[in-house]
Protein backbone atom coordinates (compact mmCIF):
# COMPACT_ATOMS: atom_id res chain seq x y z
CA UNK A 1 0.00 0.00 0.00
CA UNK A 2 1.30 3.47 -1.17
CA UNK A 3 1.88 5.96 1.89
CA UNK A 4 1.95 9.95 1.48
CA UNK A 5 4.17 11.72 3.91
CA UNK A 6 3.73 15.33 3.51
CA UNK A 7 6.36 18.20 5.11
CA UNK A 8 6.23 20.18 7.51
CA UNK A 9 3.22 19.74 9.22
CA UNK A 10 2.65 22.98 10.47
CA UNK A 11 4.00 26.12 8.28
CA UNK A 12 4.45 29.76 9.59
CA UNK A 13 4.05 32.19 6.95
CA UNK A 14 2.53 35.63 6.52
CA UNK A 15 0.67 36.96 3.67
CA UNK A 16 2.53 37.63 0.59
CA UNK A 17 5.15 35.27 0.86
CA UNK A 18 5.98 32.24 -1.52
CA UNK A 19 5.51 28.54 0.04
CA UNK A 20 6.10 25.35 -0.86
CA UNK A 21 4.26 22.32 0.02
CA UNK A 22 5.67 18.96 0.05
CA UNK A 23 4.35 15.24 -0.40
CA UNK A 24 6.60 12.42 -0.88
CA UNK A 25 5.32 8.93 -1.78
CA UNK A 26 6.43 5.59 -0.46
CA UNK A 27 7.37 4.62 -3.80
CA UNK A 28 7.26 5.92 -7.19
CA UNK A 29 3.41 6.41 -8.31
CA UNK A 30 2.93 4.77 -11.89
CA UNK A 31 2.44 7.69 -13.31
CA UNK A 32 1.46 10.96 -11.89
CA UNK A 33 -2.27 11.47 -13.30
CA UNK A 34 -3.63 10.22 -9.75
CA UNK A 35 -2.14 12.65 -7.55
CA UNK A 36 -4.16 15.31 -6.27
CA UNK A 37 -4.14 18.53 -4.10
CA UNK A 38 -6.57 19.61 -1.45
CA UNK A 39 -7.38 22.71 0.77
CA UNK A 40 -9.28 22.58 4.02
CA UNK A 41 -10.91 25.35 6.14
CA UNK A 42 -12.00 24.69 9.50
CA UNK A 43 -15.92 23.51 9.40
CA UNK A 44 -15.76 22.81 5.52
CA UNK A 45 -15.18 19.78 3.39
CA UNK A 46 -11.92 19.72 1.63
CA UNK A 47 -11.78 21.40 -1.58
CA UNK A 48 -10.16 20.60 -4.72
CA UNK A 49 -6.98 22.42 -5.95
CA UNK A 50 -5.20 20.09 -8.13
CA UNK A 51 -5.54 17.85 -10.39
CA UNK A 52 -2.85 15.29 -11.98
CA UNK A 53 -0.41 16.58 -10.29
CA UNK A 54 -0.30 19.46 -11.78
CA UNK A 55 -3.37 20.73 -13.55
CA UNK A 56 -5.50 23.44 -11.58
CA UNK A 57 -9.12 22.59 -10.63
CA UNK A 58 -11.84 24.94 -12.06
CA UNK A 59 -12.22 28.20 -10.39
CA UNK A 60 -8.61 28.01 -8.42
CA UNK A 61 -6.63 31.27 -8.42
CA UNK A 62 -3.26 30.83 -10.22
CA UNK A 63 -0.91 31.09 -7.32
CA UNK A 64 -1.63 27.54 -6.57
CA UNK A 65 0.54 24.97 -8.77
CA UNK A 66 1.30 21.91 -8.44
CA UNK A 67 4.64 19.98 -9.54
CA UNK A 68 6.15 17.06 -9.33
CA UNK A 69 6.75 13.05 -10.75
CA UNK A 70 7.92 9.84 -9.73
CA UNK A 71 7.57 9.88 -5.81
CA UNK A 72 8.28 13.41 -4.81
CA UNK A 73 5.54 16.09 -5.38
CA UNK A 74 5.26 20.02 -4.72
CA UNK A 75 1.92 22.79 -4.02
CA UNK A 76 3.58 25.92 -4.52
CA UNK A 77 1.29 29.05 -3.68
CA UNK A 78 3.18 31.88 -5.17
CA UNK A 79 1.84 34.64 -2.39
CA UNK A 80 0.13 33.96 0.09
CA UNK A 81 -3.60 35.51 0.99
CA UNK A 82 -5.39 35.58 4.36
CA UNK A 83 -7.63 33.14 2.67
CA UNK A 84 -5.00 30.59 2.12
CA UNK A 85 -3.85 29.64 5.93
CA UNK A 86 -5.79 26.12 6.13
CA UNK A 87 -4.69 22.72 6.04
CA UNK A 88 -3.74 21.29 2.51
CA UNK A 89 -3.52 17.56 1.75
CA UNK A 90 -2.18 15.08 -0.95
CA UNK A 91 -3.81 12.35 -2.33
CA UNK A 92 -3.67 9.63 -4.98
CA UNK A 93 -5.43 6.98 -6.09
CA UNK A 94 -4.44 3.27 -6.91
CA UNK A 95 -6.10 0.07 -7.25
CA UNK A 96 -9.74 1.82 -6.64
CA UNK A 97 -8.77 2.95 -3.20
CA UNK A 98 -7.87 6.54 -2.29
CA UNK A 99 -4.40 7.03 0.08
CA UNK A 100 -4.72 10.78 1.66
CA UNK A 101 -1.34 12.94 3.56
CA UNK A 102 -1.73 13.78 6.75
CA UNK A 103 -1.77 17.50 6.11
CA UNK A 104 -0.09 20.12 6.29
CA UNK A 105 -1.02 23.35 7.99
CA UNK A 106 -0.30 26.44 7.01
CA UNK A 107 -0.64 29.48 9.67
CA UNK A 108 0.33 33.24 10.46
CA UNK B 1 -25.49 23.36 -10.01
CA UNK B 2 -23.21 20.53 -9.50
CA UNK B 3 -23.84 19.03 -5.73
CA UNK B 4 -23.79 16.61 -3.09
CA UNK B 5 -26.39 16.93 -0.37
CA UNK B 6 -25.96 14.82 2.92
CA UNK B 7 -28.45 14.12 5.75
CA UNK B 8 -28.16 15.82 8.93
CA UNK B 9 -26.24 15.20 11.86
CA UNK B 10 -26.75 11.93 14.40
CA UNK B 11 -26.47 11.45 17.94
CA UNK B 12 -26.57 7.45 18.87
CA UNK B 13 -25.90 5.07 21.21
CA UNK B 14 -23.13 2.38 21.31
CA UNK B 15 -24.45 -0.67 19.51
CA UNK B 16 -27.55 1.09 17.25
CA UNK B 17 -27.93 1.08 13.65
CA UNK B 18 -27.37 3.92 11.19
CA UNK B 19 -27.84 4.92 7.85
CA UNK B 20 -26.91 8.42 6.32
CA UNK B 21 -27.38 9.68 2.66
CA UNK B 22 -26.17 11.72 0.10
CA UNK B 23 -28.42 12.82 -2.56
CA UNK B 24 -26.53 14.28 -5.90
CA UNK B 25 -28.15 16.66 -8.32
CA UNK B 26 -26.98 18.86 -11.24
CA UNK B 27 -25.15 16.04 -12.77
CA UNK B 28 -25.36 12.47 -13.98
CA UNK B 29 -25.39 10.54 -10.93
CA UNK B 30 -24.60 6.65 -12.54
CA UNK B 31 -21.91 8.60 -14.79
CA UNK B 32 -19.87 8.95 -11.62
CA UNK B 33 -18.18 7.12 -8.68
CA UNK B 34 -18.97 8.00 -5.14
CA UNK B 35 -16.68 7.73 -2.21
CA UNK B 36 -17.11 8.28 1.39
CA UNK B 37 -14.56 10.10 4.09
CA UNK B 38 -14.19 9.62 7.50
CA UNK B 39 -12.26 12.62 9.47
CA UNK B 40 -12.17 12.56 13.37
CA UNK B 41 -12.02 15.48 15.58
CA UNK B 42 -8.97 17.42 13.72
CA UNK B 43 -7.37 14.18 12.26
CA UNK B 44 -6.64 13.24 8.88
CA UNK B 45 -9.08 12.35 6.13
CA UNK B 46 -9.59 8.49 5.87
CA UNK B 47 -10.75 6.77 2.68
CA UNK B 48 -13.71 4.44 3.57
CA UNK B 49 -14.72 2.99 0.11
CA UNK B 50 -16.30 3.86 -3.22
CA UNK B 51 -19.65 2.81 -5.41
CA UNK B 52 -20.00 3.12 -8.44
CA UNK B 53 -24.41 3.93 -9.05
CA UNK B 54 -24.61 2.39 -12.58
CA UNK B 55 -23.57 -1.08 -11.23
CA UNK B 56 -23.29 -1.07 -8.16
CA UNK B 57 -19.87 -2.28 -7.86
CA UNK B 58 -17.81 -1.12 -4.45
CA UNK B 59 -14.34 -1.37 -3.49
CA UNK B 60 -13.83 -0.99 0.07
CA UNK B 61 -10.59 0.34 2.30
CA UNK B 62 -9.53 -3.24 3.98
CA UNK B 63 -9.67 -0.91 7.45
CA UNK B 64 -13.36 -0.76 6.92
CA UNK B 65 -14.41 -3.39 5.03
CA UNK B 66 -16.34 -5.42 7.61
CA UNK B 67 -17.37 -2.05 9.26
CA UNK B 68 -19.58 -0.20 7.14
CA UNK B 69 -21.91 -0.97 4.01
CA UNK B 70 -21.74 1.21 1.35
CA UNK B 71 -24.82 1.09 -1.04
CA UNK B 72 -26.74 3.52 -3.83
CA UNK B 73 -29.52 4.23 -5.59
CA UNK B 74 -29.46 5.50 -9.32
CA UNK B 75 -33.10 5.71 -9.10
CA UNK B 76 -33.10 8.71 -6.71
CA UNK B 77 -29.22 9.83 -7.25
CA UNK B 78 -28.96 8.41 -3.47
CA UNK B 79 -26.04 6.92 -2.16
CA UNK B 80 -25.64 5.65 1.17
CA UNK B 81 -23.22 4.73 4.42
CA UNK B 82 -24.60 2.21 6.98
CA UNK B 83 -23.56 0.49 10.24
CA UNK B 84 -24.78 -2.14 11.86
CA UNK B 85 -23.93 -1.86 15.31
CA UNK B 86 -22.07 1.73 16.44
CA UNK B 87 -19.52 2.07 18.65
CA UNK B 88 -18.02 4.99 19.94
CA UNK B 89 -14.85 5.00 17.87
CA UNK B 90 -17.34 5.95 14.95
CA UNK B 91 -17.35 9.31 16.28
CA UNK B 92 -16.44 12.08 13.40
CA UNK B 93 -17.49 13.52 10.48
CA UNK B 94 -18.68 11.91 7.32
CA UNK B 95 -18.32 12.64 3.73
CA UNK B 96 -19.69 11.74 0.58
CA UNK B 97 -17.69 12.75 -2.55
CA UNK B 98 -17.43 12.40 -6.48
CA UNK B 99 -14.92 10.63 -8.20
CA UNK B 100 -14.74 11.14 -12.19
CA UNK B 101 -14.49 7.64 -13.93
CA UNK B 102 -11.51 8.13 -15.33
CA UNK B 103 -10.34 8.23 -11.40
CA UNK B 104 -7.32 10.85 -13.03
CA UNK B 105 -9.36 14.13 -12.32
CA UNK B 106 -9.02 14.28 -8.50
CA UNK B 107 -12.54 14.38 -6.01
CA UNK B 108 -14.16 17.21 -7.82
CA UNK B 109 -17.35 17.58 -5.63
CA UNK B 110 -17.80 16.61 -1.70
CA UNK B 111 -20.62 16.84 0.47
CA UNK B 112 -20.93 18.91 3.34
CA UNK B 113 -20.14 16.47 5.64
CA UNK B 114 -22.62 14.59 8.19
CA UNK B 115 -21.83 14.41 11.83
CA UNK B 116 -21.88 11.60 13.52
CA UNK B 117 -21.55 11.31 18.02
CA UNK B 118 -21.77 7.78 19.20
CA UNK B 119 -22.24 7.71 23.34
CA UNK B 120 -21.55 4.76 25.21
Amino acid sequence: EIMLTQSPGTLSASPGERVSLSCRASQSLAGSRFLAWYQQKAGQPPRLLVYAASSRATGIPDRFSGSGSGADFTLTISRLEPEDFAVYYCQHFSNSRATFGQGTRVEI
Amino acid sequence: EVQLEQSGPEVKESGESLKISCRGSGFPFDGYWIGWVRQMSGKDLEWMGIIYPSDSRMHYSPSFEDQVIISADKSTSTAYLQWRSLKPSDTAIYYCARVPRSWTDGIDVWGQGTTVSVSS
